[in-house]
C-alpha cells in the first residue's frame, strides 16, 4: 500500500538488549515523527525529520534513544539497553510539509514493543 | 509542553444514543485535530480547526472549536457500533502536535 510502514509490529526484547524499529514513510512526504504511546496515555513527542534541516530531539527521553533518516526516506529508532518502561507502542508518521499546525499525519501501525 | 486533558476517560453507550467529549487547556492553539485510532492501528485524523468558534460536521460528527482557542468538543448523534474506538484531540502551534490523553469510546449494539 501507499501507507507509512513499520517494522516490526511486535517486538519482545530482554532488559538490556538493543532494539531497532524502522518506518517507511509515504513518498514524498518531507516531515516524519517518531511518537511513543503508553497503556492509558496519550501520544508523546520523540522526534521530527524535516527535509534536510537538523532534526529536533527534545521529545527524546534519554541518551539510549536515538534516531536517523536516511536519505530522506527511511528512519531507524534505536533503543540502547533496553528498560522495562521502554515498553510502548512506538508510532512513526510523516506529512507532506511541517503537518503539525494544520496539516495531516498520516500514522504507521505502529511497533508494539515489549521489554521483559 | 503544551497539556490537553480529555474526558470523559471512557465512555461506554448503547446504539443510538448520543456522546460527547471534551478536550481542554490552558494554552492557546493555533489549530486542534480530532483523531481515530482502533486498535492496533495508528490514529487517522477526522478534522481540523482553526478558527475561534468554529463548528465543523462530518456526518453524525460535530466538531467544535472554543473562543479562545483553548478547548473543542466532539459530539456524536446517534452513535454506531462503528463509532467505537480512542478518540484523540491534538493541538498544533508548530510541527510538534500535542496530543491529549484520549477518551475511549464503546459503542454497544
Amino acid at each position: 500500500g501507499a501507507g507509512v510502514s513499520q517494522s516490526p509490529s511486535n517486538k519482545v526484547t530482554e532488559k538490556g538488549k538493543d532494539v531497532e524499529l524502522r518506518c517507511d514513510p509515504i513518498s514524498g512526504h518531507t516531515a516524519l515523527y517518531w511518537y511513543r504511546q503508553s497503556l492509558g496515555q496519550g501520544l508523546e513527542f520523540l522526534i521530527y525529520f524535516q527535509g534536510n534541516s537538523a532534526p529536533d530531539k527534545s521529545g527524546l527521553p534519554s541518551d539510549r534513544f536515538s534516531a536517523e533518516r536516511t536519505g530522506g526516506s527511511v528512519s531507524t529508532l534505536t533503543i540502547q539497553r533496553t528498560q522495562q518502561e521502554d515498553s510502548a507502542v512506538y508510532l512513526c508518521a510523516s506529512s507532506v510539509g511541517w503537518g503539525g499546525n494544520t496539516g495531516e499525519l498520516f500514522f504507521g501501525e505502529g511497533s508494539r514493543l515489549t521489554v521483559l | 509542553t503544551q497539556l490537553l486533558e480529555q474526558s470523559p476517560q471512557f465512555l461506554s453507550i448503547q446504539e443510538g444514543e448520543n456522546l460527547t467529549v471534551y478536550c481542554n487547556s490552558s494554552s492557546v492553539f493555533s489549530s486542534l485535530q480530532w483523531y481515530r485510532q482502533e486498535p492496533g492501528e495508528g490514529p487517522v485524523l477526522l478534522v481540523t480547526v482553526v478558527t475561534g468558534g468554529e463548528v465543523k460536521k462530518l456526518k453524525r460528527l460535530t466538531f467544535q472549536f472554543g473562543d479562545a482557542r483553548k478547548d473543542s468538543s466532539l459530539h456524536i448523534t446517534a452513535a454506531q457500533p462503528g463509532d467505537t474506538g480512542l478518540y484523540l484531540c491534538a493541538g498544533g502551534g508548530d510541527y510538534k502536535l500535542s496530543f491529549g490523553a484520549g477518551t475511549t469510546v464503546t459503542v454497544r449494539a
